[in-house]
């Protein structure tokens, strides 16, 4: 079945630090991509929609300047947490869909759990 | 997108079936269910969809009522690797759109 890769599973890094967290579809191409952020036992909140060749569209009260989004490629979006401080510790999970069948899922990767210290 | 209502926990004996239901009463013509389920530190998994027919799969199957309000997922034998939490979500589908809107889900354990 469809696979989403997430790269690195786990980070920790000193306040200010930019941080990069790559999803990869990897047996489909993905004109969209989505990227989710979960904070300890809540559900998962849709921070912004990846569009390959254009602009993220983001979710209301999601900084733009923050989370810097890219996809520049049919498989990949990458996610740059910028100048990252201790609140923006959380789980991060972006999730694709397979652009040339439709009606298919969207599939999730793994996750990116990162810890600002 | 609809919303959905779920109950916050249930739990099941290892073997027996699971059956979770969800309430989706405001639900559109267009809006298709899907289930995903979350193990603990892990990315949601999908589990199966549907939009008026009932679907089975190799994971579990979904019976949907006739007027759409609400579904049922049954896990035929659960394990204790089913223990996680079960997201219920209504969207529609079209192009790249449907983004999934998480709700709280249900927060199934399967004990031995």
């Amino acid at each position: 079945g469809a696979v989403v890769s997430q790269h690195p599973s786990w980070v920790i890094c000193k306040s200010g630090t930019s941080v990069k967290i790559e999803c990869r579809s990897l047996d489909f191409q993905a004109t969209t991509m989505f990227w989710y952020r979960q904070f300890p036992k809540q559900s998962l909140m849709l921070m912004a929609t990846s569009n390959e060749g254009s602009k993220a569209t983001y979710e209301q009260g999601v900084e733009k300047d923050k989370f810097l989004i890219n996809h520049a490629s049919l498989t990949l979006s990458t996610l740059t947490v910028t100048s990252a401080h201790p609140e923006d510790s959380s789980f991060y999970i972006c999730s694709a869909r397979d652009a040339g069948r439709g009606n298919q899922p969207q599939h999730f990767g793994d996750g990116t759990r990162l810890s600002i210290l | 997108d609809a919303k959905t209502t779920q109950p916050p926990s249930m739990d099941c004996a290892e073997g027996r079936a699971a059956n979770l239901p969800c309430n989706h009463s405001t639900i559109s013509g267009n809006e298709y269910v899907y289930w995903y389920r979350q193990i603990h530190s892990q990315g949601p998994q999908y589990i199966i969809h549907g939009l008026k027919n009932n679907e089975t799969n190799e994971m579990a199957s979904l019976i949907i009522t006739e007027d759409r309000k609400s579904s049922t997922l049954i896990l035929p034998h659960a394990t204790l690797r089913d223990t996680a939490v079960y997201y219920c979500i209504v969207t529609t589908y079209g192009g790249s759109q449907g983004n999934l809107i998480f709700g709280k889900g249900t927060k199934l354990s399967v004990k031995p």
